[in-house]
């Protein structure tokens, strides 16, 4: 079965950058494998940031965006603020209809 | 503006069935371009794909939850619903309904539903 990886947590000061990363346990992850990402605050429902590896989804500020990075899909926010605190999901559909989430990472900023 | 709204018993004894159903508002369930899934999230914990089904029938399922999972629609009622059978409490969790893109991403979500496995 297949099963996609994330950092469970990542840390990152307010106005910084930092990247989050979506693999696989073996394999490498293309854009045939149509990365998408996803924030959820605690009590929400998740909230589609990402899709089609890097394609923004309507209304997302510009300081996410989406890439592959070596052998994995990623997350990059640019200029981190405060309520960009949340947890974030990577899903890849890995064909026959199959859709798999990551883990999700958690990301604090401080 | 789409809209999803998951339904159902928000108390489901062991080896009971869950069953939710979620209704589409603000477009039809029946567009070819789109798929319609199942999402859910122990408390505390990740979120998990359940199942997708198109409206034409074709359902696609998470092979870990595959023998007990039946999706379905009902195009006049423009609504789709989820059927757990034999339900433990590891099926606790909050169950969202989203519509699937043929880019394969979730782009509407419901507000989701929790649903409790005690007796």
């Amino acid at each position: 079965q297949t099963v996609v990886t994330q950092e469970p947590s990542f840390s990152v000061s307010p106005g910084g950058t930092v990247t989050l990363t979506c693999g696989l346990s073996s394999g490498s992850v293309s854009a045939a494998y149509f990365p998408s990402w996803y924030q959820q605050t605690p009590g929400q429902a998740p909230r589609t940031l990402i899709y089609s590896t890097n394609a923004r989804s309507s209304g997302v500020p510009d300081r996410f965006s989406g890439s592959i990075l070596g052998n994995k899909a990623a997350l990059t926010i640019t200029g981190a603020q405060a309520d960009d605190e949340s947890d974030y999901y990577c899903v890849l559909y890995v064909g026959g209809g199959i859709s798999v989430f990551g883990g999700g990472t958690k990301l604090t900023v401080l | 503006q789409l809209q999803l709204q998951e339904s159902g018993p928000g108390l489901v004894k062991p080896s009971e069935t869950l069953s939710l159903t979620c209704t589409v508002s603000g477009g039809s369930i029946s567009s070819s371009s789109y798929y319609w899934g199942w999402i859910r999230q122990p408390p505390g914990k990740g979120l998990e794909w359940i199942g997708t089904i198109h409206y034409s029938g074709s359902t696609y399922y998470n092979p870990s939850l595959k023998s007990r999972v039946i999706i379905s629609v009902d195009t006049s009622k423009n609504q789709f619903s989820l059927n757990l059978r034999s339900v433990t409490a590891a099926d606790t969790a909050a169950y969202y309904c989203a519509r699937l893109t043929g880019a394969w991403h979730f782009d509407y979500w419901g507000q989701g539903t929790l649903v409790t496995v005690s007796s």
